[in-house]
């Protein structure tokens, strides 16, 4: 079975700048998650998804991260523009439902400079 | 607001050893809990998931346990090795909080 898949792995941007991740769930998983992660923190999720419908995006900050899952599959996080504190590893996850084990990505390093 | 605590922040112990980690949470009004590890520049491994309704679940030499009235769970290493030296994350869903980690290194 194919794991979550991430891309890109590493991203270095100037603050300002735009940038997007892109995350493919393990088949027929229905929820999807995106956590942020800062260095010596647990990940604090941004938004998690249950096919293409929005469950919780109470932590997202709206005014510049956005993030959508076309078709109940893959998903995309955009950040626009960036600041420096945006500067984490970005986890995608998945599961079957809520509640069941989440199967993590390998996570996007992000530098922003 | 669901907010997740793990005691201690970091642990040393020598190798063959029996550990314990702690993860306690505020809100008792949760869907499940589970551990995970991290390596090094890694994304998380799902170790154990316990689910509200259950105490505890046990996979080789892990052994976490779930006391929803208090608030808190266990995570029980047994016969330590090198190889378990990693952080260990744990989570709760209801509202999915992580905690910050304990970092675990085993010495040889």
């Amino acid at each position: 079975e194919a794991g979550v898949a991430q891309s890109p792995r590493y991203k270095i941007i100037e603050k300002r700048q735009s940038v997007a991740f892109w995350c493919n769930p393990i088949s027929g998983h229905a929820t999807l998650y995106w956590y942020q992660q800062i260095l010596g923190q647990g990940p604090k999720l941004l938004i998690q998804f249950q096919n293409n419908g929005v469950v919780d995006d109470s932590q997202l900050p709206k005014d510049r991260f956005s993030a959508e899952r076309l078709k109940g599959v893959d998903s995309t996080l955009k950040i626009q523009p960036a600041k420096l504190e945006d500067s984490a590893v970005y986890l995608c996850a998945s599961s079957l439902d809520p509640g069941y084990e989440q199967y993590f990505g390998p996570g996007t390093r992000l530098t922003v400079t | 607001k669901q907010e997740v605590t793990q005691i201690p922040a970091a642990l040393s112990v020598p190798e063959g050893e029996n550990l314990v980690l702690n993860c306690s949470f505020t809100d008792s009004a949760i869907y499940n809990l589970q551990w995970f590890r991290q390596d090094p520049g890694k994304g998380l491994t799902s170790l154990l998931l316990i689910q509200s309704s259950q105490r505890e679940q046990t996979s080789g030499r892990l052994n976490a346990s779930l006391d929803k009235s208090s608030g808190r769970s266990t995570l029980y290493i047994a016969a330590s090795q090198p190889g378990d030296s990693a952080t260990y994350l744990c989570a709760v869903e209801g509202d999915m909080r992580f905690g910050a980690g304990t970092r675990l290194t085993v010495k040889p």
